[in-house]
């Protein structure tokens, strides 16, 4: 069974940082681009970055490049999302997905971990 | 980046029904279009890629069309496991952008 099970999800003031993780299982995890995407309060989904398979590739959103930084760690099967200088802006739901490889889509997704920028 | 325009937000229905959302993008994605069901504490899945090619293990009730701009998302004979907010995604051009959701409510 495929498992993506994200984690690290906090309550944070703004200009602080979160590390999020996603923890893969039931696929071969080497061989997907991996995908965060959120999704804030009242808001549609929104893509934020991709790192490939082999760690060679990654993208930003406009609205995190600088700030985050996407990694993977395949000794561990797992995803990382740095984040950086956050603001309420950020506040999301924050989903680790996995990338077809046959078609431009999510083949997998996490349930998701929630990150809440606040005073 | 394109656009995604998803209608209708939301909408009641009652098991039985046949349900129609439309998903609408700013340019031409050719086929690149994917649909998504995701119900409450669980992790979305995808229904429809491609357009039209129903992913394995979907129901044969849920059914998609379209091309270039104008898609659509087709539930016959709505069951009550059916209830749940449904959106779009394109994958014509990174950033891969999504439609707003639609909601169906019994």
């Amino acid at each position: 069974e495929v498992q993506l099970v994200e984690s690290g999800g906090v309550v944070v003031q703004p200009g602080g940082s979160v590390r999020l993780s996603c923890a893969a299982s039931g696929f071969r995890f080497d061989d997907y681009t991996m995908h965060w995407v959120r999704q804030g309060p009242g808001k549609g989904l929104e893509w934020v970055s991709l790192m490939n398979w082999d760690g060679g590739t990654t993208k930003y959103a406009d609205s995190v490049r600088g700030r985050f930084t996407i990694s993977r760690d395949s000794s561990k099967k797992s995803l990382y999302l740095e984040m950086k200088s956050l603001t309420t802006e950020d506040s999301a739901l924050y989903y680790c997905v996995g990338a077809s490889r046959f078609w431009s889509g999510y083949e997998f997704w996490g349930q998701g971990t929630l990150v809440t920028v606040s005073t | 980046d394109i656009q995604m325009t998803q209608s209708p937000s939301s909408l009641s229905a009652s098991v039985g029904d046949r349900v129609t959302i439309t998903c609408r993008a700013s340019q031409s994605v050719g086929n690149f279009l994917n649909w998504y069901q995701r119900k409450p504490g669980k992790a979305p899945e995808v229904l429809i890629y491609s357009a039209s090619r129903l992913s394995t293990g979907v129901p044969s009730r849920f059914s998609g069309g379209g091309s270039g701009t104008d898609f659509t998302l087709t539930i016959n004979i709505l069951q009550a496991e059916d209830f749940a907010t449904y959106f779009c995604q394109q994958g014509y051009s990174i950033p891969w952008t999504f439609g707003q959701g639609t909601k169906v409510e019994i």
